[in-house]
């Protein structure tokens, strides 16, 4: 089962650039990286997705290392309005493991002050 | 709009009640899940289907929890005689697998906030 574990929380400010890092040590050869943000009393909104290497996309990068053991979700130039949970998700196409690779884990608060 | 929708938004009732949700996913996905989140808490994997076929179970969800999707496009999630421990919100997203792509990209609805009293 491919767990993940990120910081609790983070802050930061306006126009800065954030890094969350994840950690996914038992990572199986088949799976990807999800990264979703969600907003108080909303359901989790896709952000980015990756299997090696780096990915961009219009609104974060995801940063991937060889090893694939962890990432890196990257949003530049943060506003007020990024201020929410991120979570990263491992799984595969076909669910292998079960659902319960779907469970979410505690996610990153991020803060973002002026 | 043409992403997930939940029914009810918001849901209260006694302990003991029984109650219903429904969702409808983005029209061309094959797939559904169902979650439970509470406060703090990312959400938690309850239930998925592929078109009307439920694949699998969570199994840390009690035999009051029933799901259906008779005809692969809405689903229903029915919890029977609630408990106060039930009171979460409840989470449906849809997804379009395309086998051998890349894992599934999940687009979730609002969900339904239950509150048990």
């Amino acid at each position: 089962l491919a767990k993940t574990t990120q910081p609790i929380s983070m802050d930061s400010y306006e126009g800065q650039e954030v890094n969350i890092t994840c950690s996914h040590n038992n990572i199986a050869t088949n799976d990807y990286i999800t990264w979703y943000q969600q907003f108080p009393s909303q359901g989790p909104r896709f952000i980015i997705q990756g299997y090696k290497t780096k990915v961009t996309n219009e609104v974060a990068s995801l940063f991937i290392p060889a090893d694939r053991k962890s990432s890196t979700l990257s949003l530049p130039r943060v506003s007020l309005s990024d201020t929410a949970v991120y979570y990263c998700l491992v799984g595969d196409p076909y669910i292998t493991g079960g659902g319960n690779k779907l469970t979410f884990g505690t996610g990153t608060q991020l803060k973002v002050e002026l | 709009d043409t992403g997930v929708s939940q029914d009810p938004r918001h849901k209260i009732t006694k302990r003991g009640q029984n109650v219903t949700f429904r969702c409808d996913p983005i029209s061309e996905h094959n797939r559904l899940y169902w979650y439970r989140q509470t406060l703090g808490q990312g959400p938690e994997f309850l239930t998925y289907f592929q078109n009307e076929a439920q694949l699998e179970k969570s199994r840390l969800l009690s035999d009051r929890f029933s799901a259906e999707r008779p005809k692969g496009s809405f689903s229903t999630l029915e919890i029977q005689r609630t408990e106060q421990g039930d009171s979460a919100m409840y989470l449906c997203a849809s997804s379009l697998s395309i086998s051998g792509g890349a894992a599934d990209t999940q687009y979730f609805g609002p969900g339904t906030r239950l509150t048990v009293l």
